[in-house]
């Protein structure tokens, strides 16, 4: 595809609920970003990939959230035993390489009720 | 700790004027600073890119500057139009994750 691409595109979990969101980042970008967005607010880091190596997660709020990039395209991030301080718009983020312009998705809207 | 600050109220201007907007920075030396558009459920879309060692620097209507004295960027919209509306938002980069702030909202009125 042209652009980044995530799914789903909006989420519904009840608290409690694992949930899955993927990210199909630009083909042959080496860098892959995570943000999360709160209604109002910039986004947020919280992890990034340099090809299939995570190489920096500080910004994951929780051990409940998980990422992975294992053949370094396509990502996932999981969040385990949803809470409701976990509804946010979470975006995905490509780039070429490094201190370039990002490309992002546009983004997956949970929502944990 | 590093802080991004993009003025929270919006921007509201006349349709033709010139749209300014601000972003300082404390607590931070970024290589490079980028300036992004939102618009409401959309992912951001990037416009400009500036280096630390650049003043300004142009794209169509758009153009930036850096201050890394001052630790602020201004990017301006000359000839706003009603499709300029949107919220803009600054990144900050000194390693290679780029730091957002909280953006802010610019409505064109025509």
């Amino acid at each position: 595809g042209a652009g980044v691409s995530q799914s789903p595109r909006y989420k519904v979990a009840k608290r409690g609920q694992d949930v899955a969101l993927r990210c199909d980042p630009i083909s042959g970008h080496v860098s892959l970003f995570w943000y999360q967005q709160a209604l109002g607010q910039g986004p947020e880091f919280l992890t990034y990939f340099q090809n299939e190596a995570q190489l920096d997660k500080s910004g994951l709020p929780s051990d409940r959230f998980f990422a992975e990039r294992p053949e370094g395209s396509v990502s996932t991030l999981k969040i385990q035993r949803t809470q409701q301080e976990d509804s946010a718009v979470y975006l995905c983020a490509s780039s070429p390489g490094l201190e370039t312009e990002a490309f992002f998705g546009q983004g997956t809207r949970l929502t944990v009720v | 700790s590093q802080k991004i600050e993009q003025n929270s109220e919006a921007l509201n201007i006349q349709e033709g004027k010139t749209a300014t907007l601000t972003c300082n920075y404390t607590n931070y030396s970024p290589a490079y600073l980028q300036w992004y558009r939102q618009d409401p459920g959309r992912g951001p879309v990037f416009l400009l890119l500036i280096r630390e060692n650049e003043k300004e620097k142009r794209k169509e209507r758009l153009k930036v500057t850096f201050d890394t004295t001052l630790k602020q960027s201004l990017f301006h919209i000359t000839a706003s139009q009603p499709a300029d509306s949107a919220t803009y938002l600054c990144a900050l980069g000194g390693s290679y994750i780029p730091t957002f702030g909280r953006g802010t909202s610019l409505i064109v009125h025509p």
